[in-house]
């Protein structure tokens, strides 16, 4: 699977959009964009996935270069319980079995009051 | 969506005890699941790969004799972590893989 790049921590007003960065530019055709959070002490949590398309749902939206080589993944109104480390990941395949997941270092996202 | 949970979330146990963690899916079935291990202010490392009614596939490095898994049905598996010592204190995840992976809460295990 492609390596991914992201900052460390970025900071954001509550309220304000908060924008997260993912670099993957060696990803393939077949790899998908995944977002996941954990927020401290818990079980990761899934957020949204992509493969070449902009995708949004009920918690974010995806926002995926037309080259593939990046993506932005975009909380609209932050709240503090949004305060968590947010890990994008590049893995193969969607639908049948499943793969496996890598996890770099992710972004910690601090929400701010 | 789906939801993953875990058994027990916390548990203390003396050097040399063995330690059994369950993970359910518990509004899915999920022919594979995945265990994680998360040390202090580090990411989650794969630990192995649980397919119903077979063998586990272990990551390089992860005793497989020390980490046993079964996963005896489509939702639910389990890891014993065996003569558990101090240094396998972590944080234990499971996940469950639908078309998507979703993440239990995680255990807490502290060998004394």
């Amino acid at each position: 699977d492609a390596k991914t790049t992201q900052p460390p921590s970025m900071d954001c007003a509550e309220g304000r959009a908060a924008n997260l960065p993912c670099n993957h530019s060696t990803i393939s055709g077949n790899e998908y964009v995944y977002w996941y959070r954990q927020i401290h002490s818990q079980g990761p949590q899934y957020i949204i996935h992509g493969l070449k398309n902009n995708e949004t749902n009920e918690m974010a939206s995806l926002i995926i270069t037309e080259d593939r080589k990046s993506s932005t993944l975009i909380l609209p109104h932050a709240t503090l319980r949004d305060t968590a480390v947010y890990y994008c990941i590049v893995s193969s395949g969607h639908s049948g079995s499943a793969r496996q997941l890598t996890f770099g270092s992710g972004t910690q996202l601090t929400v701010l009051p | 969506g789906a939801v993953v949970s875990q058994h027990p979330s916390w548990v203390i146990c003396k050097s040399g005890t063995s330690v059994k963690i369950e993970c359910r899916s518990l509004d899915f079935q999920a022919t594979t699941m995945f265990w994680y291990r998360q040390f202090p202010k580090q990411s989650l490392m794969l630990m192995a790969t649980s397919n119903e009614g077979s063998k586990a596939t272990y990551e390089q490095g992860v005793e497989k004799d020390k980490f046993l898994i079964n996963h005896a049905s489509l939702t639910l598996s389990t890891l014993t972590v065996t003569s558990a010592h101090p240094e396998d204190s972590s944080f234990y995840i499971c996940s469950a893989s639908e078309e998507t992976q979703y993440f239990g809460p995680g255990t807490r295990l502290l060998v004394l």
